[in-house]
């Protein structure tokens, strides 16, 4: 089946401590997307790709790293420098990114800070 | 850039009445309103979408209105049933930035 794939499903994160979040799909799409959920709040853009080797920062990218080697992967990473980690990742996939096409998401990766 | 309103933020309904949800944007240059619906522990699914070219869309029992000279547009559930129970966002998509920006979501609950 295609889709997009994110990993893992829950993530603790000590204190100084970066992490990386997964993301990877099988829609053959160019676009890939992250996005940050807080609770009463609509889904924030963290950094999206319209192209391999090339992403750009969204709205709330401070604290935030990615890379897009290949298309099927845009690997996220929560670094220290981010105060307030604790949210709902969702990773996103489109056909284009400059077009308006729908985007597709994955399931989530919840991350906690121990 | 983009600001989407969404309205209510919750919501209420007897299983077999009508649900109503209703955005604003802010951004003439937006053509694109996809409809999301968000389970539980879920990603969002796209439910419905309509683009600036058209005024109303059908989907079985899942509806879109758009008012492009207000700059609203209106999701609307018919004949509820206890598993439309969800979180719904609205979304617009944007030109001039070419980002799609979110409302605050709707928790929906059909009550049986």
């Amino acid at each position: 089946d295609g889709g997009i794939t994110q990993s893992p499903k829950y993530l603790f994160r000590k204190e100084g401590q970066n992490v990386t979040l997964s993301c990877e799909q099988n829609l053959n799409h160019d676009a890939m997307y992250w996005y940050r959920q807080d609770p009463g709040q609509g889904l924030r853009l963290i950094y999206y790709s319209q192209i391999v080797n090339d992403f750009q920062k969204g709205d709330i990218a401070e604290g935030y790293s990615v890379s897009r080697e290949k298309k099927e992967s845009f690997p996220l990473t929560v670094t220290s420098a981010q105060k307030n980690p604790t949210a709902f990742y969702l990773c996103a996939s489109s056909i284009g990114g400059d077009s308006n096409q729908p985007q597709h998401f994955g399931d989530g990766t919840r991350l906690s800070i121990l | 850039g983009e600001n989407v309103e969404q309205h209510p933020s919750t919501l209420s309904v007897q299983e077999g009445d009508s649900a109503v949800i209703k955005c604003t944007y802010s951004d003439s240059a937006s053509n694109y309103f996809p409809w999301y619906k968000q389970e539980l522990g879920k990603g969002p699914q796209l439910i419905i979408d309509i683009r600036s070219n058209v005024g109303e869309k059908k989907d079985q029992r899942i509806a879109v209105t758009l008012n492009k000279t207000a700059k609203h547009f209106s999701l609307h559930i018919t004949e509820t049933q206890p598993e439309d129970s969800a979180v719904y966002f609205c979304a617009a998509f944007s030109f001039n930035d070419y980002k799609l920006s979110f409302g605050a979501g709707t928790t929906v609950t059909v009550r049986a």
